[in-house]
């Protein structure tokens, strides 16, 4: 049973600092892997989706990565900015069905 | 596009009620899927579809029935509301394309409370 696991749950960084959330997998079997934001008391917005296929995908500051070997994916945020407080999710999408393993989340607060 | 839609925004019920949240989506995907999401638990899979007339259970199905008799529309009914369905309610819709992956969409949410 595929099981997604993000560390910290919560972390807290002055803005302007680079940073790295974590999302690990345990059933390298995937599909693919997708990142979201949650803002609070919102639905959730995509940021950037990784085919099983691909090592890399970026988006203006963002950047995620995958290593399907070792089961982990990392979102890495640079420059980082008081808007980017919000709570990050990562999705692991289980091969040869539309199933999808949400992590529990790491909740950013980027002090100003 | 309104992209995907969910009523109502707040529900309360009592234990025993039933209710039928509703979803839609104007994109013409064919995958959509319903998830709750609880405090320290992140979002876990309810239902999915994957077309009209197909449906299949996620992690946590009992107690919710669902169909998909249109493309655009996604209801979750719950039978009979035990406390336990005190959660936030996700619609999500996405399309499985090999060029662009299968990016999901997600409503706004649906907050219910069962006394």
């Amino acid at each position: 049973k595929q099981e997604v696991t993000q560390i910290p749950a919560a972390l807290s960084v002055p803005e302007g600092e680079n940073l790295v959330l974590n999302c690990s997998f345990t059933d390298s079997a995937i599909y693919n892997l997708q990142w979201f934001r949650q803002d609070p008391g919102k639905g959730l917005t995509s940021l950037l989706l990784i085919q099983s296929s691909q090592r890399e995908q970026t988006s203006g500051r963002l950047n995620a990565s995958l290593d399907k070997s070792s089961g982990r994916s990392t979102l890495y945020i640079a420059a980082s900015q008081p808007g980017d407080s919000a709570t990050y999710l990562c999705a692991v999408g289980t091969s040869g069905t539309y199933k999808y393993i949400f992590g529990t989340g790491t909740r950013l607060k980027v002090l100003a | 596009n309104a992209g995907v839609t969910q009523t109502p925004k707040f529900q309360v019920l009592k234990t025993g009620q039933s209710m039928t949240l509703q979803c839609a989506q104007d994109m013409n995907h064919e995958y959509m899927s319903w998830y709750r999401q609880d405090p320290g638990m992140g979002l876990r899979l309810i239902h999915y579809s994957v077309g009209a007339g197909i449906t299949d259970q996620g992690e946590v199905p009992n107690g919710y029935n669902v169909s998909r008799s249109t493309t655009e529309d996604f209801p979750l009914r719950l039978l009979s509301a035990a406390p336990s369905q005190t959660s936030v309610y996700f619609c999500a819709s996405g399309r499985r394309d090999r060029g662009l992956g299968d990016t999901q969409y997600f409503g706004p949410g649906t907050r219910l409370t069962v006394l």
